[in-house]
């Protein structure tokens, strides 16, 4: 059964840069489906940030493209997040998720979510 | 402020039936399948109901989902403790030409 594991600082600096990893763990990424970032500021909603293909497609979230990269490595089994310029509005519990296919899909299953927090 | 509109709360006693709405427009559930998931209080979400009416495995069929337009439901039938949570909507908007997401409705059970 697949599973996700999202790891990363849980702290980063007005300015800088928010980088988090997604680890997939049995199944292979190379075997298809998209790949896929969604957030959830405290006490929030859902925000979708980003997906990929595993070929390397991307697709991001108009509202957040100027500073989100999503990379995929089909060697390690992973995809990753990239926010440049975080700010506070950036605090947020960033999910993965695997994605069935892109326009009439759904995100299924979920890593646990990890909290980073943007702060001095 | 989300593309895709929810009630804020929701509430019922055990064993009733509530539902919950989804409100969108023609380039959402319009034109796209609804997709509804469950997050538990400290959990990540997870898959409730997938195009439009479709169990994964391993949902009870008291959860149920329906679409009509350009708006969704979601309805659970013998309403249980276990069932408080946030539900959120969620479909691909041909405009935004990627997911949206509903504001979420937190189910209280009374």
């Amino acid at each position: 059964q697949v599973q996700l594991q999202e790891s990363g600082p849980g702290l980063v600096k007005p300015s800088e840069t928010l980088s988090l990893t997604c680890i997939v763990s049995d199944y292979s990424i190379s075997s298809g489906h998209y790949w896929g970032w969604i957030r959830q500021a405290p006490g929030k909603g859902l925000e979708w940030i980003a997906n990929i293909y595993y070929r390397g497609n991307t697709y991001y979230n108009p509202s957040l493209k100027s500073r989100v990269t999503i990379s995929v490595d089909t060697s390690k089994n992973q995809f990753s997040l990239q926010v440049s310029s975080v700010t506070a509005a950036d605090t947020a519990v960033y999910y993965c998720a695997r994605r069935t296919w892109l326009q009439n899909g759904w995100f299924d299953p979920w890593g646990q979510g990890t909290l980073v927090t943007v702060s001095p | 402020q989300s593309v895709l509109t929810q009630p804020p709360s929701a509430s019922g006693t055990p064993g009733q039936r509530v539902t919950i709405s989804c409100s969108g427009g023609s380039p959402n559930i319009g034109s796209n399948s609804v997709n509804w998931y469950q997050q538990l209080p400290g959990a990540a979400p997870k898959l409730l109901i997938s195009n439009n009416n479709q169990r994964p495995s391993g949902v009870p069929d008291r959860f149920s989902g329906s679409k009509s337009g350009t708006s969704a439901s979601l309805a659970i039938s013998g309403l249980q403790s276990e069932d408080e949570a946030n539900y959120y909507c969620a479909t691909w908007d041909d405009s935004l030409n990627g997911p949206v997401f509903g504001g979420g409705t937190k189910l209280t059970v009374l």
